[in-house]
């Protein structure tokens, strides 16, 4: 049974650019969550998508948007880059949302 | 507001002794619990979670936790520590209801495994 899987693995992105990160989910599996790892902040949640439905979203700004398509494959996407925005993107995907996440190994995304 | 706290940042033990990581959270109702552990570079991998019944969980590599309500903890152990397991752990909750996808991490503890 594959995993959850995201590509890229790396990217690099220069200031002011836009980009987009894509994640497959286990499949099966109908919740798509994103987060951010950052050394400084950890782990944020940024949003969960459920039957291409945005179900929930964290505090980030409206720079960062995501989308679910109808065979659960999810992306998000990130418009005007700051350097701030460079860190590990994990996605995690779930049945429906709240009992067991898989996460996938991320993209690492670098703003230069 | 709720909060998951890992009080220690770093951990060393020897390869053959026992483990033991602290979680606590902070939420108006018992969340769903769970250990994540990541090793550089890499995703996290789910080790165990808790919902609801034995306060004892069972989890993969040999690792166990202990739920217990009165001190909102949810530590991880293991008996024996290998090598291998050195990485950094993750307690994370959820909220249930309508909290879909929403974890919550603590800090995490990154683990270093003497010989």
């Amino acid at each position: 049974k594959a995993g959850v899987t995201q590509t890229p693995r790396y990217l690099i992105k220069t200031r002011g650019q836009q980009v987009t990160l894509s994640c497959s989910p286990i499949s099966g599996h109908r919740s798509v969550s994103w987060y951010q790892q950052t050394p400084g902040q950890g782990l944020q949640f940024l949003f969960e998508y459920f039957s291409e439905t945005q179900r929930n979203k964290g505090n980030f700004p409206g720079r960062f948007s995501g989308r679910q398509f109808s065979n659960s494959r999810s992306e998000m996407n990130v418009s005007t880059l700051e350097l701030g925005d460079s860190a590990l993107y994990l996605c995690a995907s779930s049945l429906e949302g709240n009992h067991g996440y898989t996460f996938g190994s991320g993209t690492r995304l670098t703003v230069v | 507001a709720q909060s998951v706290t890992q009080p220690d940042i770093h951990i060393t033990v020897s390869e053959g002794a026992s483990l033991e990581l602290r979680c606590n959270y902070s939420y108006g109702a018992t969340p769903y619990l769970f250990w994540y552990v990541q090793s550089p570079g890499q995703g996290l991998q789910l080790l165990l979670k808790y919902f609801s019944g034995d306060t004892l969980v069972q989890g993969i590599k040999g690792f166990e936790a202990e739920f217990k309500r009165s001190q909102s903890s949810f530590n991880l152990r293991k008996p024996s520590v290998h090598w291998s397991d050195a990485a950094e752990y993750f307690c994370a909750a959820n909220a249930g209801g309508t909290s879909y996808g929403k974890l919550t991490f603590g800090q995490g503890t990154i683990l270093t495994v003497h010989p």
